[in-house]
């Protein structure tokens, strides 16, 4: 098994750029969940899913997009990119809840000039 | 939203010494669990302590839960320069299965 998958692992925009994060898992998981984590902030809840078809928000959902067609993948979207989303993103994913423990994907780090 | 916050933000130690990070979180909790983080890397789940239990053994990790206190600690015993990382308790929320909040980290370097 992969695991929790990501791409891409490093990403330059310029602000107002659109991007999609990419986050697949092989396990059969039916909870996939963003984060970003920035220096001495730890990870935080931005989107998260339940299962196909189901998204909702997090801590910090604004300025971000999710959808979830199939139970391999949760793509995140920013649609208008600003220097305030620098960070570096992670994808989790667990059997089916957030109670339970959560697999990682390596990260994206993203950088918005 | 509550978080877990972890105490203390860094610690330095010596190899062959023990390492005891704490963490507390402001609501009631079904689960708390520890996740290390390697530098530049994913998180690695260690252990999970349910509500229900005051102590879980995992290796050299032990873990402590004290709900009347809202608090827990991680034990490393017999630390190793391997062990050097970012470690992360995080909580759900006692009405939602949903969310699962992280803290901001101990920074633990163990030197050769």
């Amino acid at each position: 098994n992969a695991g929790v998958t990501q791409t891409p692992k490093f990403q330059v925009l310029k602000t107002g750029q659109s991007m999609t994060l990419q986050c697949a898992q092989d396990m059969n998981h039916e909870y996939m969940s963003w984060y970003r984590q920035d220096p001495g902030m730890g990870l935080r809840l931005i989107h998260y899913s339940v299962g196909a078809g189901i998204t909702d928000q997090g801590e910090v959902p604004n300025g971000y997009n999710v959808s979830r067609s199939t139970t391999e993948d949760f793509p995140l979207r920013l649609l208008s990119a600003a220097p305030s989303q620098t960070s570096v993103y992670f994808c989790a994913s667990s059997y089916s809840t957030g109670r339970e423990t959560q697999y990682f994907g390596p990260g994206t780090r993203l950088l918005v000039l | 939203s509550q978080q877990g916050e972890e105490d203390p933000q860094a610690l330095s130690i010596q190899e062959g010494e023990n390492a005891t990070m704490n963490c507390s979180y402001k609501t009631s909790i079904n689960n708390l669990q520890w996740y290390r983080q390697n530098s530049g890397r994913g998180l690695v789940h260690l252990i999970l302590i349910r509500s229900n239990e005051r102590e879980k053994h995992s290796g050299r990790l032990r873990v402590t839960l004290d709900t009347s206190k809202k608090s827990s600690s991680l034990l490393i015993t017999a630390s190793r320069a391997a062990d050097t990382a970012s470690y992360f308790c995080a909580t759900d929320e006692a009405d939602s299965s949903y969310k699962l909040i992280f803290g901001s980290g101990t920074r633990l370097l163990v030197r050769p």
